[in-house]
């Protein structure tokens, strides 16, 4: 079966630098990757996914993720952080033949002015 | 509408007592999924639908819960006898396509047991 793992419950960085939020992932197959996002009070959100091709995925409000097969490792990226991307942030895989989803635990951003 | 509606928004409840979740999929959309949300438990997954398939309920925490989907658009996810650890806040989604990953979300409803 799927999993899928978020080591960080929280993550603190300076307004204006990069950042990262780790994600691992353990599948049978090939996976599909997926980030997802979640302001306060306000509904999950879809930003980027990975189901083949090129291993830098582009997706919303300027975040990107590296597939890594080696290290079965699906992190997000941003290189220059704003206050307003403070949320709760979801990693998600998706195993071949198995049409369910399934999430991590969520990894806390906070950005710090 | 054009998202994903659920209701109730919240639901108070006794220990013991049955309750009814109710989730409006986006129109069109064959795949739906419900998730709990729990404080330091992610989402959680609970059970998949996809058109006319039996669903996928290997997620379901016991025999307590259950999940219907008429005609396939709404869905009732019913959980009985409740429990204080049931109390969580449970998240519909629907997807255009199985598998494609671009899930919308519903807002949620969130249950307290009491």
């Amino acid at each position: 079966a799927q999993s899928v793992a978020q080591p960080e419950d929280q993550v603190n960085v300076a307004e204006g630098n990069p950042l990262t939020v780790k994600c691992t992932y353990s599948v049978s197959g090939n996976p599909y990757l997926f980030w997802y996002v979640q302001y306060p009070n306000r509904g999950l959100q879809f930003l980027l996914k990975y189901i083949t091709g090129d291993n830098l995925v582009k997706g919303s409000y300027g975040f990107e993720a590296e597939f890594n097969k080696s290290q079965t490792s699906f992190h997000l990226k941003k290189p220059s952080a704003l206050v307003s991307d403070s949320a709760l942030y979801f990693c998600a895989v998706r195993d071949i033949g198995d049409d369910k989803i399934i999430f991590g635990k969520g990894t806390r951003l906070h950005i710090l002015p | 509408g054009a998202g994903v509606s659920q209701s109730p928004s919240n639901k108070v409840t006794e220990k013991g007592k049955d309750v009814e979740l109710r989730c409006d999929p986006i129109s069109g959309h064959t795949a739906l999924y419900w998730y709990r949300q729990s404080l330091g438990q992610g989402l959680e997954f609970l059970i998949y639908f996809q058109g006319n398939s039996a669903p996928d309920k290997s997620g379901l925490p016991s025999d307590r819960f259950s999940a219907e989907r008429t005609g396939g658009s709404v869905s009732t996810l019913t959980i009985q006898r409740t429990q204080q650890e049931d109390s969580a806040v449970y998240l519909c989604a629907s997807s255009l396509a199985p598998g494609t990953g671009e899930l919308f979300f519903g807002e949620g409803s969130r249950l307290t047991v009491l």
